[in-house]
């Protein structure tokens, strides 16, 4: 069936450190990738996204790496903030369909 | 630009009662989609609304029901309620395959 995992439930960083959150996905048609950041009592926050024609794409101190031959995604947090401390997922999509959540990973970063 | 919207933000209910949560969506934005997220759990895809109609469904019983309104905005209907159905409610909006972004979602606790 579908599915989007993720291989660790939990991450715990020091404060400036680089953070890396991996993601496995199983939909070999899935084109279109996705992380959220959710913290306590709000929606999901689209953090970065990535098409399956790519396998890098960069943001503001983020960057998302797609590997389509292990069917792999990793979010990569540069210089990890207090303020980056929340759940994160990935997510799967095709064809501008419906998004396939992961369980999520809590980050948690310590002074 | 207030982004996408929900109501209300708490919701309590018992068993067997039914409920309307409703959903602005992001200006500009004419998909609306629902997610069921459990506490602890990713977001699960309920159903997708376009041009006022259904186009996708996720595995959700008939229990769970929509409706999408000239104007975009949108509705989720749950009868005969259970306490399984206790979860925070998110919806999400988008134009075309773009990314979606998600309301702070209501949160419906079942007694």
């Amino acid at each position: 069936g579908e599915s989007v995992g993720l291989h660790l439930p939990t991450l715990s960083v020091q404060e400036g450190d680089n953070s890396i959150i991996n993601c496995a996905y199983s939909n070999s048609a899935s084109d279109y990738f996705i992380w959220y950041k959710q913290e306590s009592g709000k929606g999901p926050q689209f953090i970065i996204d990535i098409r399956s024609n790519m396998d890098k794409r960069q943001g503001q101190r983020v960057t998302v790496l797609l590997n389509k031959t292990v069917k792999h995604l990793s979010l990569q947090i540069a210089a990890t903030q207090p303020g980056d401390s929340a759940v994160y997922f990935c997510a799967e999509g095709w064809a501008a369909q419906k998004l396939v959540f992961g369980q999520g990973t809590r980050l948690t970063i310590n002074p | 630009d207030a982004g996408v919207t929900q109501s209300p933000t708490h919701l309590i209910k018992t068993r067997g009662q039914q409920v309307t949560l409703r959903c602005s969506p992001k200006s500009g934005h004419d998909t609306v989609s629902w997610y069921q997220q459990a506490l602890g759990q990713g977001p699960q895809f309920i159903f997708q609304y376009y041009e006022e109609e259904e186009r996708q469904r996720g595995n959700f019983p008939d229990r769970f029901s929509g409706h999408q309104f000239p104007n975009y905005s949108s509705e989720l209907n749950v009868n005969a309620l259970l306490l399984g159905d206790s979860a925070l409610y998110l919806c999400a909006s988008r134009v075309g395959a773009n990314e979606q972004f998600f309301g702070p979602g209501t949160r419906l606790t079942v007694l």
